[in-house]
């Protein structure tokens, strides 16, 4: 099946610094790449839609300066958390979808001290 | 606006014990509804979905019917194996019968199963 790699898959950084997640999709193109942010028990709410070469479209009450995403090509999207604070410390998870279905990738645990 | 509502985990189940994970959604519309795996250290994986009323999604033993009457997609399997243990997320979609839009999840139901 389609594979959806992330890295790194825990970071922890200083309060202040900027940290940056990479996605990518291994083995097939991605149309449409969605970034996920994950609470303890809670669900994954949606952060950002971003497609290949187009400005993200993020979800209301995501600040998009905060949360930077670039989407460089078909196969590689990256979310960059910057001036990271305490309250930003999440899983946060990405995905990428061909026409039909949409691939999940692990995860990635960032922690702010 | 969308909502899907799932059972507060966890769960915890003996091998070939019966499984039933509540989830109820709202939303406008006819959306699909999805049931979604995850295991530890893994991504998302798909494991059944139902793209309109009365229609039953199953796949590795598990089961889930599209009820519109009760806004409900429960999922069920007679008899657990250990290695289902994971994290059930229940999700819903009003893109068109497929996954690869917009999805709004419910919290994730923990299941374990002890042998």
């Amino acid at each position: 099946g389609a594979v959806v790699s992330q890295h790194p898959s825990r970071v922890i950084c200083k309060s202040g610094t900027s940290v940056k997640i990479e996605c990518r999709s291994l083995d097939f193109q991605a149309t449409t790449m969605f970034w996920y942010r994950q609470f303890p028990k809670q669900s994954l709410m949606l952060m950002a839609t971003s497609n290949e070469g187009s400005k993200a479209t993020y979800e209301q009450g995501v600040e998009k300066d905060k949360f930077l995403i670039n989407h460089a090509s078909l196969t590689l999207s990256t979310l960059t958390v910057t001036s990271a604070h305490p309250e930003d410390s999440s899983f946060y998870i990405c995905s990428a979808s061909t026409r039909y279905e949409q691939y999940f990738g692990p995860g990635t645990r960032l922690t702010v001290t | 606006g969308n909502s899907v509502t799932q059972m507060e985990g966890p769960v915890t189940l003996s091998e070939e014990a019966f499984l039933t994970i509540n989830c109820t959604y709202t939303a406008t519309g006819y959306p699909s509804l999805f049931w979604y795996v995850q295991y530890p250290g893994e991504g998302l994986q798909l494991l059944l979905k139902a793209t309109k009323a009365d229609d039953k999604g199953s796949n590795k033993g598990f089961e889930a019917t599209y009820r519109k009457e009760t806004t409900s997609f429960h999922l069920e399997k007679g008899s657990v194996q250990v290695s289902d243990s994971a994290v059930y997320f229940c999700a819903l979609s009003d893109e068109g019968g497929t996954s690869y839009g917009k999805l709004t999840f419910g919290q994730g139901t923990i299941l374990t199963v002890h042998p």
